[in-house]
């Protein structure tokens, strides 16, 4: 089956620090890698995707690799803002499948 | 563009009663759409998944219930709540973004959700 592994939190991290969030997935097909982000108190949104291996996701500074070689999809930021601070998922949608499935999610805290 | 709406936002429930979650979708036509559930400091599970009116597949045996009576509006129901049912309850679509376009599954996009607590 699939599944989608992350490192678990919190990350705890001063602003302008480096920020990586592992993650790790298996499935059966060619799947779609995700990383959604969830602020407190809100629902998810897409932070970023990838849909083919090689292919680099990024959106507000944030930045994700899809490895096929190491089944990886590492979440990245060169340097983090306290706006940052949130609850982070990286997520899979594999080959004929409708659903997506997640990680346990990461929360990220950034301090000033 | 395409909104999704949950309501209500928050919801404190006795064990025992009834639960009526809505989910809507607007500005678009024959989203799939989905049911998450997010228990405290965990992940999310998907509960039921729909690919058009009357159509519902269930991912987990559970207290739980989901229909889909219009195109664009699914709801999750219980007839009787239990504690575990306590929770962070997202709706989430997929489907047409640009109006006439092709229906693109790869990306979902979540309501703002429901916070139960069953006491």
């Amino acid at each position: 089956g699939n599944s989608v592994t992350q490192m678990e939190g919190p990350v705890t991290l001063s602003e302008e620090a480096f920020l990586t969030i592992n993650c790790t997935y298996t499935a059966t097909g060619y799947p779609s890698l995700f990383w959604y982000v969830q602020y407190p108190g809100e629902g998810l949104q897409l932070l970023l995707k990838a849909t083919k291996a090689d292919d680099k996701g990024s959106n507000k500074g944030f930045e994700a690799t899809y490895r096929k070689e190491t089944t990886s999809f590492h979440l990245e930021k060169g340097s983090v803002q306290v706006s940052d601070s949130a609850v982070y998922f990286c997520a899979l949608r594999d080959t004929g499948r409708r659903a997506l499935t997640f990680g346990s999610g990461t929360r990220l805290q950034v301090q000033p | 563009s395409q909104t999704i709406h949950q309501w209500p936002a928050t919801l404190v429930q006795p064990v025992g009663s009834p639960l009526s979650l809505e989910c809507t979708v607007e500005g678009t036509s024959n989203p799939n759409l989905y049911w998450y559930r997010q228990a405290a400091g965990r992940g999310l599970q998907l509960l039921f998944y729909s690919v058009g009116i009357g159509q519902i597949s269930s991912e987990v045996p559970q207290n739980l219930s989901a229909s889909r009576p219009q195109d664009r509006q699914f709801i999750l129901s219980s007839k009787k709540l239990l504690l575990s049912d306590s929770g962070f309850y997202l709706c989430a679509w997929s489907g047409r973004v640009v109006s006439g376009g092709p229906r693109a599954y790869n990306e979902q996009f979540f309501g703002p959700g429901t916070r139960l607590t069953v006491l």
